[in-house]
């Protein structure tokens, strides 16, 4: 079946500091990939995303490539702020000749804690 | 604000008590769909809801009752739980379960964090 592994957390940075939050996984097909994030307190939120190899799915200065040849879809941002203190959770979603089709597979989440 | 609102947003129980958790949306969604959120575990989905017939299982244990009366509200009923099902639950909505529309995703709501003693 298909599953999504992120790298370990927590992952502490200092303002302004350059952010990757590592993201693998394995699919039967072809999957849309998702980054979403969730502020204390709060459900988690849709960040971005990519339907097909090669896309860039970006949004409030962060970015990830569908790379399909390391199956991998690694978050980055180029300077991190202390609002951007969440959890990160990679997902991936089955599409068509999948045998997961729509189903929605998270990973484990990242702890991301930035200091000012 | 998502849309989506779970409550209570605490709760305690003892192995023995029965309660409910709710979750509504007025988005106009037509799926429905409950998570367990547990550390350092990744996102559980528990049951789907589309058009509120159940359209997914995944294994939960029968001490968890799903209950969807209309398309707006979703309910998941406790019973004699164990201390391991303590955890965050998610309640998400969308448009439809397959939902490939260039404007698809999934809204949560804040959740429940659940404890049992």
């Amino acid at each position: 079946g298909n599953s999504v592994t992120q790298m370990e957390g927590p992952v502490t940075l200092s303002e302004e500091a350059f952010l990757t939050i590592n993201c693998t996984y394995t699919a039967t097909g072809y999957p849309s990939l998702f980054w979403y994030v969730q502020y204390p307190g709060e459900g988690l939120q849709l960040l971005l995303k990519a339907t097909k190899a090669d896309d860039k799915g970006s949004n409030k200065g962060f970015e990830a490539t569908y790379r399909k040849e390391t199956t991998s879809f690694h978050l980055e941002k180029g300077s991190v702020q202390v609002s951007d203190s969440a959890v990160y959770f990679c997902a991936l979603r089955g599409n068509a000749g999948g045998t997961s089709y729509g189903k929605l597979t998270f990973g484990q989440g990242t702890i991301l804690t930035v200091h000012p | 604000e998502t849309g989506v609102t779970q409550t209570p947003r605490h709760l305690v129980m003892g192995m023995t008590n029965k309660k409910s958790l709710k979750c509504e949306q007025h988005l106009g969604h037509n799926a429905m769909y409950w998570y367990k959120q547990s550390a350092k575990k990744p996102l559980e989905l528990m049951f789907v809801y589309n058009f509120k017939e159940q359209t997914e299982n995944n294994s939960v244990p029968s001490r968890f009752s799903p209950e969807c009366p209309n398309s707006s509200h979703l309910f998941l009923h406790l019973h004699t739980l164990q201390p391991e099902d303590s955890a965050l639950y998610l309640c998400a909505s969308s448009q439809e379960w397959v939902d490939f529309s260039t404007n698809e995703k999934l809204f949560f709501g804040s959740g429940t964090q659940l404890s049992v003693l």
